[in-house]
């Protein structure tokens, strides 16, 4: 079975401190990983991937996200928040090799960005 | 640039009307998917489409159908609205084959069922 969980509904932190946002994923096959980002009333954006390449994946406007199979986390981080990160971060896995093509999307969390 | 369109972003309708969600996409992508997002829910696959008029159940299937007549759009219809249907719809698209393409989404369309 596939699950993904966002630890945090709610992140507040201060314009320019580091941003953590956690997500824990269960996969039976090798996962693909996704952090999607949501601006109020827009559709979902693609911030960054991991598809089995290096562990460490560096996305857009500066996010990045580890895997890491042995903790089955892959959260999303940026050094240094700016105002305009506020928005609902989505973790989403999709079970490779398994013949569907499902996402799995976590619960979203939504960031609040403080001046 | 990429781009996936939906046919409105607000609609309101009346209980028990017939309701035509559409979904447009430039990518000449082969898969197609209609999710519903509900607050603390995240999103929630309805239907997909890995070809034209082929379809697969999501996880809520139930109250809507789809139609697929050509590869660029999808439909999703709610055959008799209710006011349980009022939500945001979210529209998608991906290369065919491994799962690890990601998806593209559309802005969404945020329904009312009165």
């Amino acid at each position: 079975a596939q699950s993904v969980t966002q630890l945090d509904s709610h992140v507040s932190v201060s314009e320019g401190t580091p941003v953590l946002l956690r997500c824990n994923y269960s996969s039976s096959y090798s996962p693909s990983l996704f952090w999607y980002v949501q601006h109020p009333n827009k559709g979902l954006q693609l911030l960054l991937k991991y598809t089995s390449a290096a562990t460490l994946v560096k996305g857009i406007n500066g996010f990045e996200a580890e895997f890491k199979k042995s903790e089955t986390s892959f959260h999303l981080t940026k050094p240094s928040a700016h105002m305009s990160d506020a928005a609902e971060y989505f973790c989403v896995v999709s079970p490779r090799g398994s013949g569907t093509y499902k996402y799995i999307f976590g619960t979203g969390t939504r960031l609040k960005v403080l001046a | 640039d990429v781009k996936v369109t939906q046919s409105s972003r607000y609609l309101v309708k009346r209980t028990g009307e017939k309701v035509f969600l559409e979904c447009v996409q430039d990518m000449d992508h082969e898969n197609m998917f209609w999710y519903r997002q509900d607050p603390g829910l995240g999103l929630r696959l309805i239907y997909f489409s890995y070809d034209v008029k082929m379809k697969e159940k999501g996880d809520i299937p139930e109250g809507y159908s789809v139609s697929r007549e050509k590869k660029e759009r999808f439909s999703l219809i709610l055959e008799s609205a209710s006011t349980n249907q009022t939500s945001m719809y979210l529209c998608a698209s991906s290369q065919e084959g491994a799962v690890t393409y990601e998806q593209y989404f559309g802005p969404g369309t945020r329904l009312t069922v009165t």
